[in-house]
């Protein structure tokens, strides 16, 4: 079955620490998404990327990052943390195609940020 | 951009009940729209998609949309619950044109509740 890894479920940094967050997919997907997600305000786009190193912003960038070195590894990055990033950061992955191709998740990294 | 708008932040119904989860989006000339679940503690999954073709669309647990273009909406809709459907539902849309790589458009979310 296909899969969409996420490295931690639960995480709690300190504001100001650089965190890291990994997905790995074993679909050999093309298209690969970091969403937040806040009670409310539904899924938010913060970044995406079509290729290895290629990445695009989405709605909110502001304050991350992204990593792409292989195909199958989408890192997110916050270089320095803040109490407002604390969120449920949600992985997903794609075929590619034209936008018909269905998302597979990962099952969400719970970020607190004391 | 697209943008998705979902009416309802929270419906509860009884056990058995029908139910209808309601979704518009901004027109385009052509939209691909999706609905997931997103069940306590777990990610997003795929419920039902409209590509093209037919406008009543069927998916997995029972469920069901219809496209209306002239009303750019898509609700969901199943004619009896249990209680096992409690979770958050989302729209999404894709900007069918191909522009935007596969990138989704998600509305705020519903939470169904379903009560015995």
């Amino acid at each position: 079955d296909v899969k969409v890894t996420q490295s931690s479920r639960y995480l709690v940094k300190r504001t100001g620490e650089k965190v890291f967050l990994e997905c790995v997919q074993d679909m050999d997907h093309e298209n690969m998404f970091w969403y937040r997600q806040d009670p409310g305000l539904g899924l938010r786009l913060i970044y995406f990327s079509y290729d290895v190193k290629m990445k695009e912003k989405g709605d909110i960038p502001e304050g991350y990052s992204v990593s792409r070195e292989k195909k199958e590894r989408f890192s997110l990055i916050l270089e320095s943390a803040s109490t407002n990033q604390t969120s449920m950061y949600l992985c997903a992955s794609s075929l590619g195609g034209q936008g018909d191709e269905k998302l597979f998740f990962g099952s969400g990294t719970q970020l607190s940020v004391l | 951009a697209q943008s998705v708008t979902q009416l309802d932040s929270q419906v509860p119904v009884f056990e058995e009940a029908p139910v209808e989860l309601r979704c518009n989006y901004s027109s385009s000339v052509s939209v691909y729209l999706f609905w997931y679940v997103q069940y306590p503690n777990q990610g997003l999954q795929l419920l039902l998609k409209y590509l093209s073709g037919s406008t009543l669309v069927k998916g997995i647990n029972g469920f069901e949309a219809e496209f209306n273009k002239s009303q750019t909406s898509f609700h969901l809709r199943k004619p009896s619950v249990h209680i096992s459907d409690t979770a958050e539902y989302f729209c999404a849309v894709s900007d069918g044109g191909g522009s935007t790589l596969g990138r989704l458009y998600f509305g705020r979310g519903t939470q169904l509740t379903v009560w015995p």
